[in-house]
């Protein structure tokens, strides 16, 4: 149990272009989702948190109106970068959650690549 | 700040032990994890320790938490082939809310 896939596993867009990327939880309802970025050979950096039904809570530095989280149910979470550039290829992975008063596992997805050409 | 570092790279011979060490700087933290990350799969979580233990130990898994040097290492016994992955240590203050990693240890198993 507690899988979580993401879609596309990679895809390449041309610069200026936007793309989604889809996280979801198949067999638990996930109340809470992380979107992680990672560069080579680096860590995995938070970029924001979602919590089913209201906006997302985005950590430092990240751009909310270039990288969209919709959470709409709960088990489905999206991740939009919009009007993409060459620096924002990179390697994306979202996990989910139970959370309510305690949080419980982060289970993660598969991760997706971009590559922005 | 909150910063967690890894040795970059361990290979081992099949049989032997592997020891992955990590290091962090947030006194704070609360619980510390091990994930592994094999090719084309998510992080799975292998163990975690909370912060007022010293040692944690689950079948060929032992996990030692020195909290005055915030020194922390995975130690896997009986190193098999299928161990090779990338394994990260993280932590964070709240079990499962905002963890913070390290840039992962390539395990490289040689049979």
């Amino acid at each position: 149990g507690a899988v979580v896939s993401q879609h596309p596993s990679w895809v390449i867009c041309k610069s200026g272009t936007s793309v989604k990327i889809e996280c979801r939880s198949l067999d638990f309802q996930a109340t809470t989702m992380f979107w992680y970025r990672q560069f080579p050979k680096q860590s995995l950096m938070l970029m924001a948190t979602s919590n089913e039904g209201s906006k997302a809570t985005y950590e430092q530095g990240v751009e909310k109106d270039k990288f969209l989280i919709n959470h709409a149910s709960l088990t489905l979470s999206t991740l939009t970068v919009t009007s993409a550039h060459p620096e924002d290829s990179s390697f994306y992975i979202c996990s989910a959650t139970l959370a309510g008063d305690t949080y419980y596992e982060q289970y993660f997805g598969p991760g997706t690549r971009l590559t922005v050409t | 700040g909150e910063d967690v570092e890894q040795s970059l790279f361990l290979s081992v011979r099949e049989g032997d032990s592997s020891v992955i060490n990590c290091t962090y700087t947030d006194s704070s933290s609360t619980y510390l994890y091990w994930y592994k990350q094999e090719p084309g799969a998510g992080l799975q979580l292998l163990t975690y320790i909370f912060s007022n233990m010293d040692m944690k130990q689950d079948q060929r898994l032992t996990v030692l938490l020195n909290k005055k040097d915030k020194h922390l290492s995975l130690r896997i016994a009986d190193t098999q082939t299928g161990d090779s992955a990338i394994y990260f240590c993280a932590e964070s203050w709240e079990y499962g809310n905002k963890l913070v990693f390290g840039a992962g240890t390539i395990l490289r198993v040689k049979s």
